[in-house]
């Protein structure tokens, strides 16, 4: 019974270019929520989507980023032009439902590297 | 505006002896909260949670208890091993989807 599945583990980009991750939930979620971690930090709330759909991005950047969980395929999480304070582990979440004790499990995530 | 932190950033404790991990919340609605283990270079894997309408909950070698008077919740690590060195996050969810997680502490385990 595979986890959250994440991809790449790490990633480096050159400013200016663009970052794609995945995310492949747990079997027989259809919750996915992305967070963003900076070094010695917690986990900071990004996206919350269900398939085809974009729930809450409240803690999404207005520009540059955006996510997307197609109805076939995994997530993704989009950054374009990428700045050196992109740099940061991407975490995916997924749970069963939506009801607040409806656990988030967590990817093993992905470390973005901005030069 | 409101928040999940946590008492101390560093805990050290010896091998064998037990560990307890504070965590101050302020926001009176929350009513659900998750104990979260990381490990480095890790996603935050979890360990136990406990909803607002209890005071403690047992798992195995851990207890979460729940202060809702003081705004307070606590992780307790029985017989800490050295494999339980980590930084644990405490969260909480105020109805829905959004989990705010606070600062983290980090736990050495001294052999």
């Amino acid at each position: 019974n595979a986890g959250v599945m994440q991809n790449p583990r790490h990633l480096v980009r050159r400013r200016g270019q663009e970052a794609r991750l995945r995310c492949s939930p747990m079997k027989g979620h259809s919750h996915v929520y992305w967070y963003r971690q900076l070094p010695e930090e917690g986990l900071k709330f990004m996206v919350y989507l269900q398939k085809e759909n974009i729930i809450d991005e409240s803690g999404m950047p207005k520009e540059r980023f955006s996510a997307e969980f197609p109805k076939e395929g995994p997530s993704i999480l989009r950054i374009q032009q990428v700045v050196r304070g992109d740099s940061a582990a991407y975490f995916c979440a997924s749970s069963l439902g939506q009801g607040s004790t409806d656990t988030q499990y967590f990817g093993p995530g992905t470390r973005l590297t901005v030069l | 505006g409101e928040s999940v932190g946590l008492h101390l950033p560093t805990l050290s404790v010896q091998e064998g002896d037990n560990s307890i991990i504070n965590c101050a919340y302020s926001n009176s609605a929350s009513d659900y909260f998750i104990w979260y283990k990381q490990e480095s270079g890790k996603g935050p894997q979890f360990i136990i949670d406990i909803r607002s309408n209890m005071d403690k909950r047992q798992g195995q070698r851990v207890t979460v208890l729940l202060n809702k008077t003081v705004k307070h919740l606590s992780l307790q690590i029985a017989a800490t091993q050295p494999g339980d060195s980590a930084v644990y996050f405490c969260a909480e969810n105020t109805g829905g989807f959004k989990t705010i997680f606070g600062a983290g502490t980090r736990l050495f385990v001294k052999a």
